[in-house]
Formats: C-alpha cells, structure tokens, sequence
C-alpha cells in the first residue's frame, strides 16, 4: 500500500543552527503534502503545507520543498529556536478521497 | 470557537466491554477522520468520512466501527476492545479533501486491560 517515509527519527541541532527534516511518498497521485508540529502532551497543529503545483513554499522561519519527480518533499527550519523542539510529521493526501498517510515522526531537540 | 471535541478524555476499559469514543466538530467540515497515535508508528488513519452517512477504511480499521449520522458528529465505536488497542486516539475534520488545515481534538488515551 501507499506509503510515506520520514527521516531522519530524531535530529538534535543547536539553536540557531538550520534543520531539515525529509519525507518520500509512493502514491504518485498524492498532491497535497502538510507538516505538523507536535508538542508534549498536545494535538498535532499545522505548520506549512505545499499542494503539488508548487515546488517551494516559505512563511518566516519555515520553508518547505517538493519534488515532485522524485517523490520528495522537505521542512527547513532555520535560525532554530528552543520552542522548535517538538515531534514534526510530514503527511501525503489526495484530492480524490480524504485518505492521508503520516510519517513516523521526528523528535527534534534544540540545544542551548 | 472553531474546533474539535472528543469525549472522553482519558478512559481505561477492559477487553471486551464495548466503547464509543464521541467526536464533534462545530466548523461545517465535511471530512472528518479518526487516527490512532502509537509510539514509533506515528499517526494511522483508522476511518475516515467525505460526508454524512459516507464512511471509508483508512490504513487500520480492524476492530474498529464508526458512523455519520449528522454533519457534526463521527463516533469512534469499538465492539469488543482488545489490549492492542491500547493507544491515544485523535479526531480529526477539514473543510474539504485533498487541502486544508485539519484541525485535530484533544485526544482520548484509551487503556484496554
């Protein structure tokens, strides 16, 4: 079945420093790829997200990538802030359905 | 307030008791889904509806029934739990497919013993 995977599991970055979290999809019919952020003990809140006719899309701090060809989409986080540190999910969906499918996650830690 | 209500919050059951987890939405959405969160696995859709009395599998629906009567509401029903479905457990709607913020609930951890 259809399939997103999402690397890497954890990451650890000084603060300041940039992070990039990747994904890759199998459902070439996926066209709508969101990122969510979730704190401790909290629900998952949407970050950024980036439809298929778009190959970069950038709110402040936070960026994300899409290629499309390759099957890839990436979250860029820079000037990383100690508030940052959260499990990120990226997720693929299509507009056919509602079906969406999460990757496992990445704990990231920001260090002092 | 836009947003989303699961009842209850926290529930510890024993298998074979059967449950219903409530979800509402107060926003118009017409998808709604449900997710189970386990630790690694990340977020699985277990159901999801495009619209009243329209349900479909998600990737991990054994054992579990849901149903949309009305716009608002998409029930979480497990028949017979199992210790297996142990897990937190998020609700979800959106206004429509394929784009646009999903907005999660607060989550129910559900302990089967």
């Amino acid at each position: 079945g259809e399939n997103v995977e999402q690397h890497p599991s954890t990451l650890s970055v000084q603060e300041g420093d940039s992070a990039v979290i990747k994904c890759t999809y199998s459902d070439s019919a996926s066209n709508y790829f969101p990122w969510y952020k979730q704190e401790l003990g909290k629900r998952p809140q949407l970050i950024i997200d980036i439809r298929s006719n778009v190959g970069e899309k950038k709110d402040q701090r936070i960026a994300v990538t899409l290629n499309k060809t390759a099957k890839h989409f990436s979250l860029h986080i820079t000037e990383t802030q100690p508030e940052d540190s959260a499990v990120y999910f990226c997720a693929a969906s299509r507009d056919r359905d509602d079906k969406i499918i999460f990757g496992k996650g990445t704990r990231l830690h920001i260090l002092p | 307030e836009a947003q989303v209500t699961q009842n209850p919050r926290y529930l510890i059951t024993v298998t074979g008791k059967k449950l219903t987890v409530t979800c509402s939405q107060n926003m118009n959405h017409e998808y709604m889904s449900w997710y189970r969160q386990d630790p690694g696995l990340g977020l699985r859709q277990i159901y999801y509806s495009m619209n009243v009395e329209v349900t479909d599998k998600g990737d991990v629906p054994e054992g579990y029934k849901v149903s949309r009567k009305e716009k608002r509401n998409f029930p979480l029903i497990l028949e017979s739990p199992s210790p297996n479905q142990t897990s937190l457990y998020f609700c979800a709607s959106r206004h429509r497919a394929g784009g646009g913020e999903q907005y999660f609930g607060p989550g129910t951890r559900l302990t089967v013993t």
